[in-house]
């Protein structure tokens, strides 16, 4: 069962803010985020653990709601170079599941 | 430090034939997975393994074999190419719990004609 994310795209400008959710129907272990550039290979960018505990990149921020099987990604002051498809994974017990990705665009 | 290596990086098969992507890594993970990217699909895990010799399916094992002789080395095996297996290919590893995330390898793109 992948989760769901949304939205499904977005435009910013440089300089706008984005969230992007993610929810799952199942309970999880832990919260990935990735981000894809085109032809290229998807890079972690956070992890979000059961309790509370965090990892990752330091200008992005994340929050993850255990009891609705929520996440979300915060992208704050959004630069050029955040241009990507975001992907949010769920793991179960060391099956990795990713949502569908969000497309998101940032123009000068 | 190499990280994660598939080979090849791109391949076109005709209908029937068979043939191994290959993974490797050199990070002493001792988990290793396979995701298939079908374009609006995100990314669809195919197998899994959390160690030498432990091999477990996922959301579309069908048409695919593994197996994990060493940590380093996770192939993927297409028993009978079909159209329907044209996709990009990712292999990932990380540490037991994955607590730092996976790393990706750069892809195969598999054609079946």
């Amino acid at each position: 069962q992948q989760p769901v994310q949304s939205p499904q795209a977005v435009i910013l400008r440089e300089g706008e803010d984005a969230v992007i959710n993610c929810s799952s129907s199942k309970a999880l272990y832990s919260v990935h985020w990735y981000r894809q550039k085109h032809g290229e290979a998807p890079v972690f960018l956070m992890i979000l653990l059961k309790g509370g505990e965090q990892k990752g990149h330091e200008k992005i921020s994340a929050s993850f709601n255990e009891k609705k099987q929520q996440s979300s990604l915060y992208l704050t002051a959004s630069q050029l170079s955040y241009s990507g498809t975001y992907f949010c994974g769920t793991d179960n017990n060391n099956d990795m599941r990713f949502g569908a990705g969000t497309r998101l665009t940032v123009k000068p | 430090n190499a990280g994660v290596t598939q080979t090849p990086k791109f391949q076109v098969l005709k209908t029937g034939q068979s043939m191994t992507l290959q993974c490797a890594q050199d990070m002493n993970h001792e988990y290793m997975s396979w995701y298939r990217q079908d374009p609006g699909m995100g990314l669809r895990l195919i197998h899994y393994s959390v160690g030498a010799g432990i091999t477990d399916q996922g959301e579309v094992p069908n048409g695919y074999n593994v197996s994990r002789s060493t940590t380093e080395d996770f192939p993927l095996r297409l028993l009978s190419a079909a159209p329907s297996q044209t996709s990009v290919y990712f292999c990932a590893s990380s540490y037991a719990g994955s607590r730092d995330g996976y790393t990706f390898g750069s892809g195969t793109r598999l054609t079946v004609v």
